[in-house]
């Protein structure tokens, strides 16, 4: 069964550092995702992508965020300058289309970031 | 602000009886409705959609939506140990690219 990928699993860096998030999302799906979960709430929307550009972000997605589809398979997601409030479990997820019966999203299995 | 609220739980419900998890949306534009399951550590798994008033039914479970009453709920029948997890309700319109998701709940079955 077609699943989304994401490496690595875990990332542990220093406070002020770059790090770049990757996930290989389900190969026919055309609408791209990244969510968070800091530990103990909820999921929250970041970014969704389509066509090669930014639909919709949120207000957590702030300047030091940028994502970006270098080739015809993956997915990134850049953190330019890392703060402690970053740590989190970053999922991407794909879904095949909009409207009705379309946007189901399929999640990765998550990349654990902890800032220190 | 979309809001989607559901009661964080845990709700603890007998192996073999029903569990009934419940949702509010503040969005009466939202047009999509989600069931997720996400067990500790892992990923959320979609369970089921529904798009329509009414209720639909994939084995063990149920979903129904009220528009009107901007409500929508998650029946499973026959409770398994195997379905305690944190069950997320998300909601989406469709002027917007983006699935908001609730806090969840924490479904406990007692064996």
């Amino acid at each position: 069964e077609p699943e989304v990928t994401q490496t690595p699993s875990h990332q542990v860096t220093q406070m002020g550092q770059e790090v770049i998030l990757r996930c290989v999302p389900i190969s026919n799906h055309l609408y791209f995702y990244w969510y968070r979960q800091i530990l103990g709430q909820k999921v929250e929307f970041l970014v969704s992508f389509y066509n090669n550009e930014i639909s919709e972000k949120s207000e957590i997605f702030d300047d030091q965020f940028s994502v970006e589809r270098p080739d015809g398979s993956n997915f990134t997601l850049k953190i330019r300058s890392t703060k402690l409030e970053d740590s989190a479990m970053y999922f991407c997820a794909s879904s095949e289309a909009r409207g009705t019966g379309g946007e189901k999203l399929f999640f990765g299995s998550g990349t654990q970031l902890s800032v220190l | 602000q979309k809001e989607v609220e559901q009661n964080s739980g845990p709700l603890s419900v007998p192996e073999g009886a029903i569990a009934s998890l419940n949702c509010t949306y503040s969005d009466r534009g939202s047009q999509s409705f989600f069931w997720y399951r996400q067990y500790s550590g892992k990923s959320p798994e979609l369970i089921m959609s529904i798009y329509s008033n009414g209720d639909k039914e994939d084995g063990r479970f149920t979903a129904q939506l009220n528009k009107a009453s901007q409500y929508v709920s998650l029946l499973i029948r026959d409770s398994q140990p195997s379905d305690s997890a944190t069950y997320l309700c998300a909601v989406n319109t469709w002027r917007d690219d983006k699935i908001i998701f609730g806090k969840g709940t924490r479904l406990h079955i007692l064996p």
